[in-house]
């Protein structure tokens, strides 16, 4: 089976200042990548999704971007963080068959 | 707006009581359906899938989820849940085509001795 591994777990930045979340995956090659936020109530929100290195579709209109500089690598990044962007981030991997997810990133932009 | 809609935020309920939680899509068309779930400190992981075929559908840990294409629905079900039970429960769709898996808000369950 697959493993995700995301880093750091905790982070907590001011508001303006950049972002850069990293997702690596094991265990598979050329798989679908996905950033996903769980918000306090409002619960798991996708955010982009990719199909292969530079293939980037966002879900949502935000000030956060990702890329996907290899196969097994997806970033997250933002160059100025607002109050809103708080929160817990997800990577995922996986097929239609089944999600592999990693263990997350609890944002905290003060 | 197309969406997954889970109705019940937070449900408490007794050792031994029967469970079950509501997921309603608004997809037309062939989907395929989820339902996932997050114990305490745990990853998310996959509790049961809908692709095809007989619509009630077995899960791990005794869960069971019924298909309703009528009612657009794929409600989650246990006749007598545990403590350990205890999670948040997503269930999510993937509608025909090239739009990727949808999750609903979840659902947070607690059960209490």
């Amino acid at each position: 089976s697959q493993t995700i591994h995301q880093w750091p777990a905790t982070l907590v930045q001011p508001v303006g200042s950049p972002l850069s979340l990293e997702c690596t995956v094991e265990g598979t090659s050329n798989p679908n990548l996905y950033w996903y936020r769980q918000a306090a109530g409002r619960g798991l929100q996708l955010l982009f999704y990719s199909v292969g290195i530079g293939q980037i579709s966002s879900e949502v209109p935000q000030n956060l971007s990702a890329s996907r500089p290899q196969d097994r690598q997806f970033i997250l990044s933002s160059k100025k963080l607002l109050l809103s962007d708080s929160g817990f981030y997800l990577c995922a991997s996986g097929t239609l068959e089944k999600l592999f997810f990693g263990s997350g990133t609890q944002l905290s932009v003060l | 707006a197309q969406s997954v809609s889970q109705h019940n935020h937070h449900v408490i309920l007794s050792e031994a009581a029967s469970l079950e939680l509501g997921c309603n899509y608004s997809y037309g068309g062939t989907v395929n359906l989820f339902w996932y779930v997050q114990y305490p400190g745990q990853h998310l992981q996959l509790l049961l899938k809908y692709f095809s075929g007989d619509p009630l559908v077995k899960g791990i840990k005794g869960f069971e989820a019924e298909f309703i294409k009528s009612k657009f629905s794929f409600n989650l079900r246990k006749p007598s849940v545990q403590w350990s039970d205890t999670a948040e429960y997503f269930c999510a769709v993937k509608p025909s085509g090239n739009t990727p898996l949808v999750f609903g808000k979840g659902t947070r369950l607690s059960v209490i001795a």
